[in-house]
């Protein structure tokens, strides 16, 4: 079973602060990894794809870095806003059409 | 786009009743559905994963006479939970993809509370 660990697993940040969260993966068997954004009773929504080694992705304020070789990836968000309040899941994939989830990080951000 | 939508939401039903939660994908086809599970703290945990008209694959330790799974068109796949018991009751929530590809995203529906008393 993939370990997948997400941290922190809360975090509250003050608007207009910028935050990072980390996502950490066994390195070997890396397939591609996603990042989604769960807000309370909504669906998940997907937030990157990302595939190689050193891959950057960007959208908006939120953006990830990928790191396969050391089995991290970085979510970070610039100049918190209230509506970006929700959990974020990393899940590496180790082959096709397999997610494996992490905890997720809760993120409050207090206006 | 990418809409996937999951009913019921919520459902209470007594101990050794069946109950059925569809998954649809309303404005794309979804050659393959995939069922998870959550319990209280726990992530997401793929339960099973099912292509149009082929059996579902279970993952290690789901059973699949408990947990039927039915992929039926490339827009619904149900997922029976047979016999429900205490234990059964959790988070489920489908996802859905077109493509299959390494960059392909699952889309997620909003999930079903199970509470079995």
């Amino acid at each position: 079973i993939l370990n997948v660990e997400q941290s922190p697993q809360s975090l509250h940040v003050q608007e207009g602060d910028s935050t990072n969260f980390t996502c950490s993966f066994p390195s070997s068997n890396f397939y591609a990894l996603h990042w989604y954004r769960w807000e309370t009773a909504k669906s998940p929504k997907a937030l990157f794809v990302m595939t190689l080694n050193g891959d950057e992705k960007k959208k908006g304020r939120i953006s990830a870095t990928l790191n396969t070789k050391e089995g991290y990836s970085y979510l970070y968000i610039k100049g918190s806003q209230p509506e970006d309040s929700a959990t974020y899941l990393c899940a590496p994939s180790p082959g096709a059409q397999k997610l494996v989830f992490g905890q997720g990080t809760r993120l409050t951000i207090n206006p | 786009g990418a809409v996937v939508s999951q009913h019921p939401s919520r459902v209470i039903c007594k101990s050794g009743t069946s109950v059925k939660i569809e998954c649809r994908s309303l404005d794309f086809q979804a050659t393959t559905m995939f069922w998870y599970r959550q319990f209280p703290k726990q992530s997401l945990m793929l339960m099973a994963t099912s292509n149009e008209g082929s059996k579902a694959t279970y993952e290690q330790g789901v059973e699949k006479d408990k947990f039927l799974i039915n992929h039926a068109s490339l827009t619904l796949s149900t997922l029976t939970v047979t016999s429900a018991h205490p234990e059964d009751s959790s988070f489920y929530i489908c996802s859905a993809e077109s493509s299959g590809s390494r960059t392909d995203t699952q889309y997620f529906g909003p999930g079903t509370r199970l509470t079995v008393l």
